[in-house]
């Protein structure tokens, strides 16, 4: 079946270092691969994704590349702030039949940025 | 627009006792989810409706029925709660392309 690893939590940076969350998958077939991330109290928010092989998804300074060979979609920035303290999640959804596109999460990573 | 929707926003129930969550978008999305959030479990889909007039179960769907009343709506039932159903309750929708749309969740606490 379908699974998602992703590092866990949580992890603290000092505002301006250099972040890198790691996730991979397994999946059967090419899968689409995802980023949300959740702020406290909210709900999850897409942010950023790739549908095939060597797609860079990118938003809001983050960025992530989808490695079919390593079987990975590590999420990168270059300089985080405070404002990006949240809960990010790994996903990855199938190709549809006629279920939609249900969606594998990771266990999700606590990221806090200290000023 | 709104978005995704969902009510209440905080639940507490006692054991046995049953309760419907409501979900409602709308941006004419064909399918739309359920999910669960427990702590270091990630989000887990309990059900889900492809298009208006289908359901289908996910990993978790015992203790869980859900009725997709037309297009927009999407609810989910507990008929009996039990402890282990205490969680936070997503909803989403999405097209027939990849990615989905969640509401706020409703946190649920049964005693």
């Amino acid at each position: 079946g379908n699974s998602v690893t992703q590092m866990e939590g949580p992890v603290t940076l000092s505002e301006e270092a250099f972040l890198t969350i790691n996730c991979t998958y397994t999946a059967t077939g090419y899968p689409s691969l995802f980023w949300y991330v959740q702020y406290p109290g909210e709900g999850l928010q897409l942010l950023l994704k790739a549908t095939k092989a060597d797609d860079k998804g990118s938003n809001k300074g983050f960025e992530a590349t989808y490695r079919k060979e390593t079987t990975s979609f590590h999420l990168e920035k270059g300089s985080v702030q405070v404002s990006d303290s949240a809960v990010y999640f790994c996903a990855l959804s199938d190709r549809p039949s006629n279920s939609g596109y249900a969606l594998n999460f990771g266990k999700g990573t606590s990221l806090l940025v200290t000023p | 627009n709104a978005g995704v929707t969902q009510t209440p926003k905080f639940q507490v129930l006692k054991t046995g006792q049953s309760m419907t969550l409501q979900c409602a978008q709308d941006m004419n999305h064909n399918s739309m989810y359920w999910y669960r959030q427990d702590p270091g479990m990630g989000l887990r889909l309990i059900y889900y409706s492809a298009s208006e007039g289908t359901t289908d179960k996910g990993e978790v769907p015992n203790g869980y029925n859900v009725s997709r009343l037309n297009k927009r709506e999407f609810s989910l039932r507990l008929e009996s709660a039990a402890p282990s159903q205490t969680s936070v309750y997503f909803c989403a929708s999405s097209v027939q392309i990849p990615g989905q749309f969640f509401g706020p969740g409703t946190r649920l606490t049964v005693l």
